[in-house]
């Protein structure tokens, strides 16, 4: 099956700094990476996502890159701001069973005013 | 509330204790899913419903029952849990299976 894996688990960075969190996964066959931001007591909120045919994606302060060789996937926040601040999650769809979302283990990122 | 809402948003049982969690799309989805979540763990999904059939179950144990009455609404019924159980518990709703996803609030589920 598909297996996805997620770093860093934890991550501090300085108001105005980039935040970069990475994941990988094992199965080609995936075709479809979400990111979910969750902050403290609140649902998961999808905030950008990102499909095999393209190997970027940007949405103001927020970036994808996917790289399908390698099979790993960044999320990139440029000029971070504390609202900023919660446990970010990527998954991937496609591999595996082909029906579910596999989601990494979470990087909490802090946002150090 | 919009969206994926479910109830109640957070519950305390006892091991011997019966209670159910109930989750509900307006949002036109087919496809609903229950997920658990704990302390540094990935979500783990549980169960999916597409179009009311049962189309994943991983390996849960069977003191977790789910039921899909209709489209809109999912349902998660607890019965002789163990303190390990205790987590929070998502819903989450897409149009098909590789659809965007839209998560609940979820339930905080305590079980003494």
């Amino acid at each position: 099956g598909e297996n996805v894996e997620q770093h860093p688990s934890t991550l501090s960075v300085q108001e105005g700094d980039s935040a970069v969190i990475k994941c990988t996964y094992s199965d080609s066959a995936s075709n479809y990476f979400p990111w979910y931001k969750q902050e403290l007591g609140k649902r998961p909120q999808l905030i950008i996502d990102i499909r095999s045919n393209v190997g970027e994606k940007k949405d103001q302060r927020i970036a994808v890159t996917l790289n399908k060789t390698a099979k790993h996937f960044s999320l990139h926040i440029t000029e971070t701001q504390p609202e900023d601040s919660a446990v970010y999650f990527c998954a991937a769809f496609g591999g595996g069973t082909g029906n579910q979302f596999y989601f990494g283990t979470g990087t909490s990122l802090t946002v150090i005013p | 509330e919009t969206g994926v809402t479910q109830t109640p948003r957070h519950l305390v049982m006892g091991m011997t204790n019966k209670k159910s969690l109930k989750c509900e799309q307006h949002l036109g989805h087919n496809a609903m899913y229950w997920y658990k979540q704990s302390a540094k763990k990935p979500l783990e999904l549980m169960f999916v419903y597409n179009f009311k059939e049962q189309t994943e179950n991983n390996s849960v144990p069977s003191r977790f029952s789910p039921e899909c009455p209709n489209s809109s609404h999912l349902f998660l019924h607890l019965h002789t849990l163990q303190p390990e159980d205790s987590a929070l518990y998502l819903c989450a709703s897409s149009q098909g299976a590789g659809g965007l996803k839209f998560f609940g609030p979820g339930t905080r589920l305590t079980v003494l």
